[in-house]
């Protein structure tokens, strides 16, 4: 049970922002919210993950509602090579339990 | 982030022999590591976590027989699938985590196994 729900498909054009949505509206106080993304027939690519705050790094933004029972993935400025399958995670234990995770087609 | 590594990338084998994969972790040291499984179209699943020097905690389902994991270094964790069947065929990665740094688990490119 992966316990998030992400849409399973999504759609952005080159150079707009790509706002991937997750609700984790379950979510434990100690439980972080993780994104990783894959590629066709690579590993998972880690991408960023939030606890309470937003975070942002060099590849994406991560908001987290302020009751943390919902975040968005933003990545600001899509390419081509975003094309790819968006895991959102709860992780606080050893175990990552990935789901069917979000779709992302990313078009010229 | 962190490297891993696999080795091979992809093989081919007869059924009923045996093969083995290795995870690497190359600019750090992994106290525990994973090992998943992806079929065709499916999101990844969790075979087993193997930290260092102990035996491997495998997930329910998962033949323990069959799946052979050993972790005997830092940097090094091994998954033998014994006498393969088609069915074994699939895309196995590995990931590395270091605490108490982080919780991050880095992935390895994956191994793509078929079975003849």
């Amino acid at each position: 049970d992966a316990k998030t729900t992400q849409p399973t498909s999504m759609d952005c054009a080159e150079g707009r922002a790509a706002n991937l949505p997750c609700n984790h509206s379950t979510i434990s106080g100690n439980e972080y919210v993780y994104w990783y993304r894959q590629i066709h027939s690579q590993g998972p690519q880690y991408i960023i993950h939030g606890l309470k705050n937003n975070e942002t790094n060099e590849m994406a933004s991560l908001i987290i509602t302020e009751d943390r029972k919902s975040s968005t993935l933003i990545l600001p400025h899509a390419t081509l090579r975003d094309t790819a399958v968006y895991y959102c995670i709860r992780y606080n234990t050893d175990k990552l339990i990935f789901g069917t995770g979000t779709r992302l087609q990313v078009f010229p | 982030g962190a490297v891993v590594s696999q080795h091979p990338s992809r093989v081919i084998c007869k059924s009923g022999t045996s093969v083995k994969i290795e995870c690497r972790s190359l600019d750090f040291q992994a106290t525990t590591m994973f090992w998943y499984r992806q079929f065709p179209k499916k999101s990844l699943m969790l075979m087993a976590t193997s930290n260092e020097g102990s035996k491997a905690t495998y997930e329910q389902g998962v033949e323990k027989d069959k799946f052979l994991i050993n972790h005997a270094s830092l940097t090094l964790s091994t998954l033998t699938v014994t006498s393969a069947h088609p069915e074994d065929s699939s895309f196995y990665i590995c990931s590395a985590r270091v605490l108490p740094l982080t919780d991050t688990q880095y992935f390895g490119p994956g191994t793509r196994l078929t079975v003849l």
